[in-house]
């Protein structure tokens, strides 16, 4: 299996930041790489798919980079709205795996 | 517009089995690969399997082969999953996961989430 890795495993910021999540494959994955945000209580909600394309009605304050094994999500301008659990999740070879999560909180 | 509806909470006993569903509207079922995936209480998420909603071909995680039946019926485009030999461990909350393409996409809609809990 692959195994996704997120680091930091928690992070704290204020509103107006900008921060950085990066996700590391234990093995290539191409682009086959995917964001998700959950909020306490619902469902994860898709961010960012091959790596670095925005999904639909999504705000292009949020920006994926990477290839290979090594990937990033950069936040912009962090509003409360953004505060929340980050996943990456590979999506080249069953099982699709996910990384443990980035909690991210106000500081 | 697209939507994943799954069906309400349940509450089970170990060694018990729990059906639940997950039905689609707002686009055409058979066109979209639909994923399982469960997150423990303060946990991360976990991939359990994938079916085919056309061919109903399906790819289980081998953690879950043998315990968990995926099934579909196109005439209501509703997607089934049933856990049997339930555990504590298995105390989660399903999700299914609509495939953004004709799998190999990633999980571009989810439903509201199932709360099962399995207790004596």
């Amino acid at each position: 299996d692959i195994q996704m890795t997120q680091s930091p495993s928690s992070l704290s910021a204020s509103v107006g930041d900008r921060v950085t999540i990066t996700c590391r494959a234990s093995q290539g994955i191409a682009n086959y790489l995917a964001w998700y945000q959950q909020k306490p209580g619902k469902a994860p909600k898709s961010l960012i798919y091959a790596a670095t394309s925005l999904q639909g009605g999504v705000p292009s304050k949020f920006r994926g980079s990477g290839s290979g094994t090594d990937f990033t999500l950069t936040i912009s301008s962090l509003q409360t709205e953004d505060f929340a659990t980050y996943y990456c999740q590979q999506y080249i070879s069953y099982p699709y795996t996910f990384g443990q999560g980035t909690k991210l909180e106000i500081k | 517009q697209v939507q994943l509806v799954q069906s309400g909470a349940e509450v089970k006993k170990p060694g018990a089995s729990v059906k639940f569903s997950c039905k689609a509207s707002g686009y055409t079922f058979t066109t979209y690969y639909m994923h399982w995936v469960r997150q423990a209480p303060g946990q991360g998420l976990e991939w359990m399997g994938i079916i085919n909603p056309s061919s109903s071909s399906i790819t289980y995680a081998q953690k879950f082969q043998g315990r968990v039946t995926v099934t579909r019926d196109t005439s209501t485009s509703t997607v089934y999953m049933e856990l049997s030999s339930l555990r504590s461990e298995d105390t989660a909350v399903y999700y299914c996961a609509r495939d953004h393409g004709a799998a190999g996409g990633h999980f571009d809609y989810w439903g509201q989430g199932i709360l099962v809990t399995v207790s004596s």
